[in-house]
């Protein structure tokens, strides 16, 4: 089942926070966390696997919680260069072999 | 970069018509992906790879086939395109699976009138 990703859109001034959640009606075993630019492909920005562990990238970090099934994204100290769309994507069965996204979160950033 | 190319990269062509996407990798990565990307529904997983001959179907598999003769080429097929796969199309690939990056091509966009 498509993991369900919140808010839908977020408005944001250079320099402020934002949190982009990810949740899903099943176990998980991970969380893939992408963002995708206007008129481009999809870039990996993290995996969080089974454990709970936090990851950074930048001014990027997440966080996974196994027992909520659910992962948060953290953008920190925003600047224009984070505006995008955020997918956060779960693996579709227990083997691994692939990902199902979510609809995404679109993130404006203004200076 | 990923060694990925999608081609080609915009295709515009008639309802009824065979159209056939490829997707070349020069990673040697085991599995590859076919995605549609459609406004308000994000990505969604048409056909996957898991090895040379091996494929299996994704959430909207329906009026679309693969093949993957070789371990670098991964073949998505419209056999007769209509207008609601109208899209864009990314390839991506993966070392091993759900528990790996994905790396995505450019992506195709296809017009079907």
């Amino acid at each position: 089942q498509q993991p369900v990703q919140s808010p839908q859109a977020v408005i944001l001034r250079e320099g402020e926070d934002a949190v982009i959640n990810c949740s899903s009606s099943k176990a998980l075993y991970s969380v893939h966390w992408y963002r995708q630019k206007h008129g481009e492909a999809p870039v990996f920005l993290m995996i969080l696997l089974k454990g709970g562990e936090q990851k950074g990238h930048e001014k990027i970090s997440a966080s996974f919680n196994e027992k909520k099934q659910q992962s948060s994204l953290y953008l920190t100290a925003s600047q224009l260069s984070y505006s995008g769309t955020y997918f956060c994507g779960t693996e579709r069965n227990q083997a691994g072999t692939a990902l199902i996204f979510g609809k995404g979160t679109t993130l404006s950033v203004s200076s | 970069d990923a060694g990925i190319t999608q081609s080609p990269r915009h295709k515009v062509t008639e309802t009824g018509t065979p159209v056939t996407l490829r997707c070349h990798q020069t990673e040697n990565h085991r599995y590859m992906y076919w995605y549609r990307q459609d406004p308000g529904h994000g990505l969604r997983l048409i056909h996957y790879s898991y090895g040379v001959k091996d494929t299996d179907k994704g959430e909207v598999s329906d009026g679309y086939s693969v093949s993957r003769s070789k371990t670098e080429d991964f073949l998505l097929t419209l056999e007769s395109a209509t207008s609601s796969q109208t899209s864009v199309y990314f390839c991506a690939i993966s070392a091993s699976g759900g528990r790996q990056p994905q790396h995505f091509g450019d992506g195709t966009r296809l017009s079907i009138l």
